[in-house]
């Protein structure tokens, strides 16, 4: 699977949009993007993913390159509950036996 | 939407002693269940992918008579830590990809705390 690059952290005022980039300047076309999140002392929480179309729904929305070698997750209207590791991962769907990768993510933290 | 549930949140147990987690897909059957481990500050890592009715197959590094898995149904993998101490003190996750085609995403347990003392 492709590696991404993601920044280690990033802050956000409540309310306003929160952008996330992720750089998978490797990837493969048959690859997807996933975006996942993990707040503190939970397990990860499926956010989006797409292959090159743009995707939203009631969590984010996530915006695709056109030559797919990098991505930006946007949470419209961040909350305080948005706080978390923020993790973009690659994967091709061989099969349902493909596990994800997790690299080290963006911890964002959304501030008052 | 798809939910998998772990149990226990929370285990702290003496040195020596052998801890089982359990995996449950509650509104899904699941073929494939993975198992990570999370040290504090660090990300999630694989241990082992679980098939149900087969063998585990365990990622490089994680011995797999210590940590041993049974994925005797569709709904059910469990992760016992056996003969556990210290250094295996971790945030254990299970995850399950529900049916369907393979891009669907996978889904999380909300972790196992094993403290050992």
């Amino acid at each position: 699977d492709a590696k991404t690059t993601q920044p280690p952290s990033m802050d956000c005022a409540e309310g306003r949009a929160a952008n996330l980039p992720c750089n998978h300047s490797t990837i493969s076309g048959n690859e997807y993007v996933y975006w996942y999140r993990q707040i503190h002392s939970q397990g990860p929480q499926y956010i989006i993913h797409g292959l090159k179309n743009n995707e939203t729904n009631e969590m984010a929305s996530l915006i695709i390159t056109e030559d797919r070698k990098s991505s930006t997750l946007i949470l419209p209207h961040a909350t305080l509950r948005d706080t978390a590791v923020y993790y973009c991962i690659v994967r091709v769907p061989i099969s349902g036996n493909t596990p994800l990768v997790f690299g080290k993510g963006t911890r964002l933290s959304v501030i008052a | 939407g798809a939910v998998v549930s772990q149990h226990p949140s929370w285990v702290i147990c003496k040195s020596g002693t052998s801890v089982k987690i359990e995996c449950r897909s509650l509104d899904f059957q699941a073929t494939t269940m993975f198992w990570y481990r999370q040290f504090p500050k660090q990300s999630l890592m694989l241990m082992a992918t679980s098939n149900e009715g087969s063998k585990a197959t365990y990622e490089q590094g994680v011995e797999k008579d210590k940590f041993l898995i049974n994925h005797a149904s569709l709904t059910l993998s469990t992760l016992t830590v056996t003969s556990a101490h210290p250094e295996d003190s971790s945030f254990y996750i299970c995850s399950a990809r529900a049916g369907g085609s393979d891009n669907q995403p996978q889904h999380f347990g909300d972790g196992t705390r094993l403290s050992i003392l």
